[in-house]
This record gives structure tokens, sequence and C-alpha cells, in this order.
């Protein structure tokens, strides 16, 4: 079975730009999180996904940053336009949904972005 | 102050040698995870927890919900232990955003 899989591993863009990360959850995974890392700080809950709809997203920094999951499956998260500050590595994770029962979450490889 | 601290910060020791790392938390939770991070590569999980003991081969991670604290063990190291070991919780419903609150991490290197 295919674990979480986000694309791409590493961007490297411009301040100014405009960066699209992908994320594709495994199969059957209705809840979907973002999470980000910046240098030197702990990991960061961005935002969570159940299904299609955006369930939590007390975490976005700003309105730089758009995440959507038409459909339910894979989800993208855009940062238009980036900052210096937006440097990090950016984390997906999956999990089953069962109600309130927690379930085990399970995470892709990330992405590293680099404004420079 | 995070509400997930964990100690050390950094850990160095010798093959074989039984290691312990440390997760406090200050809030009610419903469940805690250990991660591990290899460098350059993504976060993979080993335990999650919501009372008692769990183990996997040479891991063993164990909570007391009272005292708000988790360990993490490793018996028998190795080389290929060396990680980044990462503490994060999941707070009780209502008690903040639906996603994990990340410890710092403990960064272990194990020596030949």
């Amino acid at each position: 079975e295919a674990g979480v899989t986000q694309f791409p591993s590493h961007s490297v863009i411009e301040k100014g730009q405009t960066v699209t990360l992908r994320c594709d959850p495994i199969s059957g995974h209705d809840n979907l999180y973002w999470y980000r890392r910046v240098m030197g700080k702990e990991i960061k809950f961005l935002l969570h996904f159940v299904k299609e709809s955006k369930q939590d997203e007390s975490g976005m920094p700003n309105n730089r940053f758009l995440a959507e999951r038409t459909g339910g499956t894979y989800s993208t998260l855009k940062v238009q336009p980036a900052e210096l500050e937006d440097s990090g590595v950016y984390f997906c994770a999956s999990s089953q949904d069962r109600g309130r029962v927690n379930t085990e979450a399970f995470f892709g490889q990330g992405t590293r972005l680099t404004v420079v | 102050k995070n509400e997930v601290e964990q100690s050390p910060q950094n850990l160095t020791a010798q093959e074989g040698e039984f290691i312990t790392i440390n997760c406090s938390y200050s809030v009610g939770i419903s469940a805690l995870h250990w991660l591990q991070q290899h460098p350059g590569g993504g976060i993979v999980s080993l335990f999650m927890l919501s009372s008692g003991k769990k183990k996997h081969g040479r891991l063993i991670a164990t909570i007391n919900i009272q005292e708000k604290h988790s360990s993490l063990h490793i018996t028998a190291s190795h080389p290929r232990d060396s990680a980044v070991y990462i503490c994060a919780v999941r707070l009780h419903s209502g008690g903040g955003a639906d996603g994990l609150t990340f410890g710092k991490g403990t960064h272990l290197i194990i020596q030949p």
C-alpha cells in the first residue's frame, strides 16, 4: 500500500513567487493534515481537512497560504506570494476517520521549501 | 513555554546502551504519539498511546496520564537508531487545534 506522498521534495523559489505543494494521502484516509517546521522550531499544525472540508485552519499563518482538497483526495497548499519566513519543511499527514477514536497518523516525507 | 517539553534535546550514546527520552506536557490530552525522523527523511510514527505501555521490537513507550509524562526507551541501541525522536500530543476535543502539538524533538546519536 502506498504511503503518504508529497511533491515536490524540494523547492527553491524567489521571494514574491508562487509555490504549490501537493500531498496525496493514503487511499481511504478522510483526515488530512498540513504541518510546518521552520528552522530551529518545533513542528506546527497548519490545518486539517476531513474529506474535502476544512475542519480546522487555525494554524494557517496568514492569507498568503491557501489549501484545497477538491474531491476529498489529494490536497494542495499554495503560498502566494512567498516570503523569506515561509522557508521550512512542510509535512502532510493522513489518518482514518473513526469518529472520536484516535487513529494513527501517517506522515509524508515532507517538502523542503526555501525562499530566497 | 511550549505545551510539550522533551528532554534531553541532544543525546549521544554508545552502541548497546539503554536510551530514555522523556516527554512532559501541560494540558489534557486524548493521545500521545512518538515519532521518528531520520536526517533528510520523512516522519515515521512509532507509537500512539493513551495509557499504559507499548512495545515494538527494541522500542518501549510508556505514559503516565496523571503525571502528564511519557518516556520512550530503546534497548540495545544501534547506530541505525540515530534520528530525531519527536513527542506529539493530541489535545482533548475543544482544547485547541485538531492537529498534533509537537515537542522540539530529541536528537539521538548512537556511536559504534
